[in-house]
């Protein structure tokens, strides 16, 4: 009975450099989410996504980032580019359907710090 | 713009009292309203969820109510423990329904 699996746990890059965050769901969950913990900050949405298709980017920044779930594997976060300012953990959550309201299962999140 | 307040950000209390930390939201058209714990460095732990048609909901010693009507949730903890010291975040489903919004926590230090 796994939960959500995140990987890396922590993650460092270089000012430049890529990063990719990966993200199984729980076992019978099609439906994932990514938010954004910025230090000091609070959980923001970014992106829901549900196998081959974006539902909702209404919070992912305009540029260098870019999210997808494919028919076989984890759902991937991409940061390209990443700037300092993208240093913040990274949760993702799950869900088993689309009801609005549905309870979401959070993962233990990928620490990114940019150096 | 559904918005999520918690107060206070921060409480540090003696081992053993009972203890309230409050959330309120703006938008009342809510599904439910979610109560999570965040340990330092680590993820979310999922400890209660209110429907909206619910008052109340407990697991051992903690209860959470709803007043979807005024917006406002509180989560009591009883007999607090040094290890219930983490953050508590409240958070409500808002947009689609499908992406929540949080609070930006209380933070609770239990002190032995």
């Amino acid at each position: 009975n796994a939960g959500v699996m995140q990987n890396p746990r922590h993650l460092v890059r270089r000012r430049g450099q890529e990063a990719r965050l990966r993200c199984s769901p729980m076992k019978g969950h099609s439906h994932v989410y990514w938010y954004r913990q910025l230090p000091e900050e609070g959980l923001k949405f970014m992106v829901y996504l549900q196998k081959e298709n974006i539902i909702d980017e209404s919070g992912m920044p305009k540029e260098r980032f870019s999210a997808e779930f494919p028919k076989e594997g984890p759902s991937i976060l991409r940061i390209q580019q990443v700037v300092r300012g993208d240093s913040a953990a990274y949760f993702c959550a799950s869900s088993r359907t689309a009801e609005p309201g549905n309870e979401q299962f959070f993962g233990p999140g990928t620490r990114l710090t940019v150096l | 713009k559904q918005e999520v307040t918690q107060i206070p950000a921060a409480l540090s209390v003696p081992e053993g009292e009972n203890l309230v930390l409050n959330c309120s939201f703006t938008d009342s058209a809510i599904y439910n309203l979610q109560w999570f714990r965040q340990d330092p460095g680590k993820g979310l732990t999922s400890l209660l969820l209110i429907q909206s048609s619910q008052r109340e909901q407990t697991s051992g010693r903690l209860n959470a109510s709803l007043d979807k009507s005024s917006g406002r949730s509180t989560l009591y903890i009883a007999a607090s423990q040094p290890g219930d010291s983490a953050t508590y975040l409240c958070a409500v489903p808002s947009g689609s329904a499908r992406q929540l919004t949080f609070g930006s926590g209380t933070q609770l230090t239990v002190l032995p």
